[in-house]
């Protein structure tokens, strides 16, 4: 069975450039998360979707990250304009009520 | 926020040792659950808790639901070299039955064996 795919798995660009991670869920999951991993800060939930609907968007750090499901298959987290502080690995995870089933990441690298 | 102490943070033993990592919170969490990272991938599920004082086994592999749903332990026995990675607690204010929310993890345990 497919897990969550995410794309795509490394990601370098320059600072100021806008970033577009991708995330397919697993299919029938109707819960959609975002983390993000860092060394000092470890694991942290950024935002998460109800059948496509953004529920808590509290983790999300500044007004340059914006997160969209425009459907149960598919969705986007973006960064613009991105800032090398914004280098993490981010984690996209699903579920049907429980529990997270994680992808592989995205490695981000703001120069 | 909300906030998970694990320990320990790093542990280094022999192979066949038996491990046992643990995490506590100031706050109540509905499920405990269980994950390992390798490098370069996400976490796996290894347990999942959603009963205060459940016990639970995966192999070798056993974690508890603290009584008061302030805490849980996992423990590895006979460990092997493929048991090496990281590993995180998480804990979630949702139960099994309820809707889905964001998980809250602790800082992680380096699991390292040497042969």
């Amino acid at each position: 069975d497919a897990g969550v795919i995410q794309s795509p798995r490394h990601e370098v660009t320059e600072m100021g450039q806008e970033v577009t991670l991708r995330c397919k869920p697993i299919s029938g999951h109707n819960s959609l998360f975002w983390y993000r991993q860092t060394m000092m800060r470890g694991l942290e939930l950024l935002i998460y979707f109800n059948n496509n609907v953004p529920i808590d968007d509290s983790g999300m750090p500044e007004d340059r990250f914006s997160a969209k499901m425009p459907n149960a298959s598919f969705s986007t987290l973006k960064i613009q304009p991105s800032e090398p502080r914004d280098s993490a690995v981010y984690f996209c995870a699903s579920s049907y009520a429980q529990p997270q089933h994680f992808g592989d990441g995205t490695r981000l690298s703001i120069l | 926020g909300q906030q998970l102490n694990q320990s320990p943070q790093s542990m280094f033993i022999q192979e066949g040792e038996d491990v046992s990592m643990n995490c506590t919170s100031s706050s109540i969490f509905n499920t405990w659950l269980w994950y390992k990272q390798d490098p370069g991938e996400g976490p796996v599920l290894l347990i999942a808790l959603y009963k205060a004082g459940e016990l639970t086994s995966n192999g070798r592999l056993t974690a508890q639901f603290g009584i008061t749903r302030k805490d849980s332990f996992l423990n590895i026995s006979a460990s092997i070299p493929s048991d090496v990675g990281i590993y995180f607690c998480a804990g979630q204010l949702g139960g099994s039955g309820g809707g889905a929310d964001g998980l809250t993890f602790g800082k992680g345990t380096h699991l390292i064996i040497q042969p």
